[in-house]
């Protein structure tokens, strides 16, 4: 079966403390992942897309890191407006359909 | 602004009736996939539409369906509610067709059954 597992659930840091989040995937047929950013009560917002092992891409604070299974968000010196729910999601061969991870709740205190 | 427009924002329901929310996409935007995303929950892929057929669809009930128009807009229909329905209902929107990665959501429609 597809599956999206994210890890941690949640995570709090202070203001400047580095970390990752963590997206592993058992997928066939995957054509990309994605990450996204997702405010309360708000849609998805579009961060990056990975296509293949050993692609990494980076905004801002943010870099995105792709394996064979998996991906890896890493948050370097955050800041309080990072605080926000970090969803990965892959992209399947078939439908066009984006299969989602449950998502980490980031919290950022300053 | 995301250019995807989705209506209502909120909602209340009672058990047993039927809902409409509706997306409006941009202009060229031939596809349109909606989504379900409970409480704590990442989004759930419900189904596609392309150039107005549906395209894909995911692990729910026929009493889930929906409508693509010409105009780029869209609806999601659900008949018999039940209270598992109370969730945040997103539309993604694209330019290229089922295959493109450019997908841009809404910011939601947020459902309450009770």
């Amino acid at each position: 079966e597809d599956q999206v597992t994210q890890s941690p659930e949640a995570l709090r840091l202070q203001e400047g403390e580095s970390s990752s989040l963590n997206c592993s995937y058992t997928v066939s047929g995957l054509r990309g992942l994605f990450w996204y950013r997702q405010d309360p009560g708000k849609g998805p917002e579009f961060l990056f897309t990975l296509y293949s092992a050993g692609e990494e891409k980076e905004k801002e604070r943010l870099k995105a890191t792709l394996t064979k299974k998996e991906s890896f968000l890493h948050i370097t010196a955050p800041k309080p407006e990072d605080s926000a729910t970090y969803l990965c999601a892959v992209f399947m061969d078939q439908g066009g359909k984006l299969i989602f991870g449950q998502g980490t709740e980031l919290s950022v205190k300053p | 602004e995301t250019g995807v427009t989705q209506s209502p924002t909120h909602l209340i329901k009672t058990r047993g009736q039927q809902v409409t929310l509706r997306c409006s996409s941009q202009s060229g935007h031939n596809t349109v996939s909606w989504y379900q995303q409970a409480l704590g929950q990442g989004p759930q892929f419900i189904f596609q539409y392309y150039r107005e057929e549906e395209n894909g669809r995911g692990n729910f009930p026929p009493r889930f369906s929906g409508l693509q128009f010409p105009n780029y807009s869209s609806e999601l229909n659900v008949n018999a509610l039940e209270l598992d329905d109370s969730a945040l209902y997103l539309c993604a929107s694209s330019l290229g067709g089922p295959n493109s990665y450019g997908y841009t959501f809404g910011s939601g429609t947020r459902l309450t059954v009770v």
